[in-house]
């Protein structure tokens, strides 16, 4: 059962070109999203979260938009450049009993290559 | 400088053996995690620990071990018992203190059993 999903295992952009990467969840409790940035051989590195009490978080180059009645969250990364190019991976949180347990269900992760 | 240091970068061992990688942070967070991250996957829980001397089970913990007897340090042994210990295996702490408590990431150990 998959509840965060994303679609596009790989995504080609051109530098200086927008990139969006999208993900999908199916369970509405989750309170958080979060976008993790991953490299191989290392760890993900945090890039950007938003609550659902939001519909949009913005930082620098990265913003993520949330719709939370269609389920659906994107990245957008603008404007692209080569050493964006990694693993993107959405992951949702579920908030027990005011934070009492913080456990991220992770998509599958979705690799952006940025041409120059 | 602070952060969350995993050892070794690289691990080989033999079908059978048990092995320990090593998890340490010195951000002062409460809670540690557990992931293992195989070929086409999303990260994976194996087990997280909301304060010392607690931990439960994640979503695939079938094979693996932890204790947590310092808030500093979260060490998981990958039993004979697991039967697909390849993969790469990460650490993450959070703290509780901040909203939303995010999680942050170790290097990452390859563990590779020949």
């Amino acid at each position: 059962d998959q509840q965060v999903k994303q679609n596009s295992p790989s995504l080609s952009v051109q530098e200086g070109r927008i990139s969006i990467l999208n993900c999908d969840y199916t369970n509405s409790m989750f309170d958080y999203f979060l976008w993790y940035k991953k490299y191989p051989a290392e760890g993900p590195t945090f890039l950007i979260s938003i609550s659902s009490i939001k519909d949009k978080n913005e930082d620098g180059r990265f913003t993520v938009f949330l719709n939370k009645s269609a389920k659906h969250l994107s990245l957008h990364i603008v404007p692209s450049q080569p050493g964006d190019s990694a693993v993107y991976f959405c992951a949702a949180r579920r908030d027990f009993y005011g934070g009492a347990t913080n456990k991220l269900i992770f998509g599958t992760g979705t690799l952006l290559a940025v041409q120059p | 400088d602070g952060g969350i240091t995993q050892s070794p970068k690289y691990l080989f061992r033999k079908e059978g053996q048990n092995v320990t990688l090593s998890c340490e942070q010195n951000l002062n967070h409460d809670a540690m995690y557990w992931y293992r991250q195989d070929p086409g996957q999303g990260l994976r829980l194996i087990y997280y620990s909301q304060i010392v001397n607690d931990f439960q089970k994640g979503d695939i913990a079938e094979g693996y071990s932890v204790s947590r007897e310092k808030k500093e340090s979260f060490p998981l042994t990958v039993t004979s018992a697991q039967k697909n210990p390849t993969a790469f295996y990460l650490c993450a702490s959070s703290s509780r203190q901040t909203t939303p408590d995010t999680q942050y990431f170790g290097p990452g150990t390859r563990l590779t059993v020949l």
